[in-house]
């Protein structure tokens, strides 16, 4: 069974500092990985989409890559903001017909 | 255009009611999925609809649980005889006819307390 795990649960650091989130999992076989964030009390938000034959997608500030072979993908953040404060959840896709997701890194940006 | 809707936002039952909750998934979308996050734990996945396709029911944590898709389109999730430890955030998405290169788009929730 797939299994993801998020490292750090948690994660603090001051306004305008780069940050990376790291994502693992434990099959190789997956056809995408999906970065999420979740504000307290709201639904996921999608914010990055890798294909398993993709490296890397950016989205403004956010970079996220994909390393199949090691089952590893980071998220990296450029210039964090308070507004970035939230929970980020990745998850893969497999040929089950779900999401597996990690429980999440739980990021402060400290203005 | 509209993201996936879900009703009620918050839901407080008692041991042994049951319950419906709702998703309107995003228009055009014919896959569906149903997740829960229970406290401290991440997302559960519960069942998947695609079409007219039989549904992947899989992850349903027991019989107690079930799930229909009306018209390929809104999704019902029933919960019967509710206990305690189904208190959670069930979430739903959807996405795409093609899965392995959609991506899901989620609900916000439906927040459940089972007292």
């Amino acid at each position: 069974k797939q299994e993801v795990t998020q490292i750090p649960a948690a994660l603090s650091v001051p306004e305008g500092e780069n940050l990376v989130l790291n994502c693992s999992f434990t099959d190789s076989a997956i056809y995408n990985l999906q970065w999420f964030r979740q504000d307290p009390g709201k639904g996921l938000t999608s914010l990055l989409l890798i294909q398993s034959s993709q490296r890397e997608q950016t989205s403004g500030r956010l970079n996220a890559s994909l390393d199949k072979s090691s089952g590893r993908s980071t998220l990296y953040i450029a210039a964090s903001q308070p507004g970035d404060s939230a929970t980020y959840l990745c998850a893969v896709g497999t040929g089950a017909n779900n999401l597996f997701f990690g429980t999440g890194t739980r990021l402060t940006v400290i203005p | 255009g509209a993201g996936v809707s879900q009703s009620p936002s918050n839901k407080v039952t008692e041991k042994g009611k049951d319950v419906e909750l709702r998703c309107d998934p995003i228009s055009g979308h014919t896959a569906l999925y149903w997740y829960r996050q229970s406290l401290g734990q991440g997302l559960e996945f519960l069942i998947y609809f695609q079409g007219n396709s039989a549904p992947d029911k899989s992850g349903l944590p027991s019989d107690r649980f079930s799930a229909e898709r009306t018209g390929g389109s809104v999704s019902t999730l029933t919960i019967q005889r509710t206990q305690q430890e189904d208190s959670a955030v069930y979430l739903c998405a959807s996405s795409l006819a093609r899965r392995e290169l959609s991506e899901q788009y989620f609900g916000p929730g439906t927040r459940l307390t089972v007292t």
